[in-house]
C-alpha cells in the first residue's frame, strides 16, 4: 500500500494554458475526492467518483475544469484556460465505500503557480 | 448542509502545555467529525475520527477529541505540547454515506520552546 500518489507535485504555467494533474488511489479504494486548498483555508471539495462514476461535482468547478476516472483507478484533473485564481494547491484522496464513515487518505498534493 | 467552524486561526501554546484545538459542527443528522493534521507544503494526515461509537476519541500522537452533541463540539487536546505538533490542524465533517468531507478553515498550532 503506497499510498494516494499525486503528480506532479508542482507546477508553473502562464495564464491561458491548460494544465493536467494525475492521481493514484490506495489500490482497492473505489472512490476518489478533488479537493483545492488555497493558503490559509481548508480543503474545498470539487468532484468526486465512485468507481468511474462522477458522483457529484462542486460549484467551484467551472466549465474550465474537466475531472475523469476512466477506468475506476487512476483520474485526471485537468484546468483549460488557467487564470492566476487558479493558484492553489489541488488534494486527491481515496476512501473505501462503505456506511461506517470511512476514512478519506490524502496525497500530498499538486501545487499550482498561476503567472 | 453540514458545516464546521473551527474557533481561533492561530494557537500558540508552550512546550509542555495543553492543546486546546476548537470545533464545532452543524448538522441536521447524526455527524461523522474528524481531525487531520497538515505540516508545511505536505497533505492531510488523519489524527482522529468519530463514527458514533465512543464519544471520547483516541487518536495518534497523543491527540484526543471528545464528542458532545450538547455542546455540537468535537475539540481536540493534547495533555503536553511537543515541538514537532506545529502544524495545521482541520477539523471536519461528513454523514452516513461518505458524503464528501467538508472542512474548517483550519487552526495554525505553533508550539513555543
Amino acid at each position: 500500500d503506497t499510498g494516494v500518489s499525486q503528480n506532479p507535485r508542482h507546477k508553473i504555467t502562464k495564464r491561458g494554458q491548460n494544465v493536467t494533474f494525475r492521481c493514484d488511489p490506495i489500490s482497492e479504494h473505489n472512490r476518489l475526492y478533488w479537493y483545492r486548498q488555497t493558503l490559509g483555508q481548508g480543503p474545498e471539495f470539487l468532484t468526486y467518483f465512485q468507481n468511474e462514476a462522477q458522483l457529484e461535482k462542486s460549484r467551484l468547478l467551472s466549465d474550465r475544469f474537466s475531472a475523469e476516472r476512466p477506468k475506476g483507478s487512476f483520474s485526471t484533473l485537468e484546468i483549460q484556460r488557467t487564470e492566476q485564481g487558479d493558484s492553489a494547491m489541488y488534494l486527491c484522496a481515496s476512501s473505501l465505500d462503505a456506511l461506517s464513515g470511512n476514512t478519506i487518505y490524502f496525497g500530498e498534493g499538486s501545487w499550482l503557480t498561476v503567472v | 448542509a453540514q458545516s464546521v467552524t473551527q474557533l481561533g486561526s492561530h494557537v500558540s501554546v508552550s512546550e509542555g502545555a495543553l492543546v486546546l484545538l476548537r470545533c464545532n459542527y452543524s448538522s441536521s443528522v447524526p455527524p461523522y467529525l474528524f481531525w487531520y493534521v497538515q505540516y508545511p507544503n505536505q497533505g492531510l494526515q488523519l489524527l482522529l475520527k468519530y463514527t458514533s461509537a465512543a464519544t471520547l476519541v483516541k487518536g495518534i500522537n497523543g491527540f484526543e477529541a471528545e464528542f458532545k452533541k450538547s455542546e455540537t463540539s468535537f475539540h481536540l487536546t493534547k495533555p503536553s505540547a511537543h515541538m514537532s505538533d506545529a502544524a495545521e490542524y482541520f477539523c471536519a465533517v461528513t454523514i452516513v454515506g461518505n458524503t464528501p468531507l467538508v472542512f474548517g478553515k483550519g487552526t495554525r498550532l505553533s508550539v513555543i520552546a
